[in-house]
């Protein structure tokens, strides 16, 4: 069964304050994996899609990259407006074209 | 263009009664996908249509779940004889073309079963 973990459940830095978010993964093959940034009482909204190990991307201060096990949102210098509930999700290449998601890293980031 | 809309944001019903939910997807986008989140937790795939074939329904987590589209556009998720554990945010994507897999998630419809 595809599974995705992701860890920690809840982090706050201060403004300005670098680190990562991990989402570990099982999967029968994998045709992608995203990340979502979602705001409270709104809708997930798309940042990244990964393909393959070794893959990176990067969009403002965020940067996801991705290994065969598991993937890294790098947030460098955040700001308060950075602060939302980080989604993780895979697709597998075969079966439904569902997504598999994680429950998410709650981050917030304090002035 | 406008994005996927889901009415209504809001509803709350007593357990027992029957609910409709519905999505407009993004025009033009052939997949379909519903979500269910509840609170502090992950999203869960529902059910998903693609064009005219039949849907995926291996998310639904009983029968009492239902879910229409018409071609291309509207969707609608029904759930009979609520119960409090269907109290969640019920999410709708879409994707514009059949080899895209990013999916365009609307801002859901928060149901409440009393």
């Amino acid at each position: 069964e595809d599974q995705v973990t992701q860890s920690p459940e809840a982090l706050r830095l201060q403004e300005g304050e670098s680190s990562s978010l991990n989402c570990s993964y099982t999967v029968s093959g994998l045709r992608g994996l995203f990340w979502y940034r979602q705001d409270p009482g709104k809708g997930p909204e798309f940042l990244f899609t990964l393909y393959s190990a070794g893959e990176e991307k990067e969009k403002e201060r965020l940067k996801a990259t991705l290994t065969k096990k598991e993937s890294f949102l790098h947030i460098t210098a955040p700001k308060p407006e950075d602060s939302a509930t980080y989604l993780c999700a895979v697709q597998a290449l075969v079966g439904a074209q569902k997504l598999v998601f994680g429950q998410g890293t709650r981050l917030t980031i304090n002035p | 263009g406008a994005g996927v809309s889901q009415s209504p944001s809001n509803k709350v019903t007593e357990k027992g009664k029957d609910v409709e939910l519905r999505c407009d997807p993004i025009s033009g986008h052939t997949a379909l996908y519903w979500y269910r989140q509840r609170l502090g937790q992950g999203l869960e795939f529902l059910i998903y249509f693609q064009g005219n074939s039949a849907p995926d329904k291996s998310g639904l987590p009983s029968d009492r779940f239902s879910a229409e589209r018409t071609g291309e556009s509207v969707s609608t998720l029904t759930i009979q004889r609520t119960q409090q554990e269907d109290s969640a945010v019920y999410l709708c994507a879409s994707t514009p073309q059949l080899s895209s897999e990013t999916q365009y998630f609307g801002p859901g419809t928060r149901l409440l079963v009393l």
